[in-house]
């Protein structure tokens, strides 16, 4: 799977969207973005995904760019129960016997 | 939605002493399932890939005789960590995919994982 890069932590207001950036540089052809989030003391959570077309659920929008090369995940209205490491991974679609592969991750802390 | 159940979600032990984990698919059947590790302020580690009904598949510099895995259904792996000590107090995650189609055929779901501390 190709290698994320994202910042190590970031502060959102409250209320607020918060922006995610993901560089992925290296990614091929048939690899998605993957975004999951982890809260403090508790398994990862899944938030989305997508190709190369922008995606949207109800927990978050996901902007790929053109050559696919960085991603964005926004949260368009940041609560405080946003603050968590979020985790940007590439890897095949429906490589279910394949495990993901975390990086570092970017720590939110969403502020009142 | 795909639900996975870890049990316990904290555990306390005795040094010396083994300590089981196990993780459940609640609503689907998982054929592969996969055990995390996560020291503080770390980002989580895979330890094995967990297959049902054969021996599962270690990463490198996990001893597979001290994390023993049994996946003996479709429902269930566990986890037992043998003869613990207070260096393997961490916090333990599975997760597994629901290869029954739709959104979760693409998704891995994650336990909400098991905090052991060997004291």
């Amino acid at each position: 799977d190709a290698k994320t890069t994202q910042p190590t932590s970031m502060d959102c207001a409250e209320g607020r969207a918060a922006n995610l950036p993901c560089n992925h540089s290296t990614i091929s052809g048939n690899e998605y973005v993957y975004w999951y989030r982890q809260i403090h003391s508790q398994g990862p959570q899944y938030i989305i995904h997508g190709l190369k077309n922008n995606e949207t659920n109800e927990m978050a929008s996901l902007i790929i760019t053109e050559d696919r090369k960085s991603s964005t995940l926004i949260l368009p209205h940041a609560t405080l129960r946003d603050t968590a490491v979020y985790y940007c991974i590439v890897r095949v679609l429906n490589s279910g016997n394949t495990p993901l592969v975390f990086g570092k991750g970017t720590r939110l802390s969403v502020i009142a | 939605g795909a639900v996975v159940s870890q049990h316990p979600s904290w555990v306390i032990c005795k040094s010396g002493t083994s300590v089981k984990i196990e993780c459940r698919s609640l609503d689907f059947q998982a054929t592969t399932m996969f055990w995390y590790r996560q020291f503080p302020k770390q980002s989580l580690m895979l330890m094995a890939t967990s297959n049902e009904g054969s021996k599962a598949t270690y990463e490198q510099g996990v001893e597979k005789d001290k994390f023993l895995i049994n996946h003996a259904s479709l429902t269930l792996s566990t986890l037992t960590v043998t003869s613990a000590h207070p260096e393997d107090s961490s916090f333990y995650i599975c997760s597994a995919r629901d290869g029954t189609g739709g959104t979760g055929a693409n998704v891995l779901t994650f336990g909400a994982g098991s905090r052991l501390t060997v004291l």
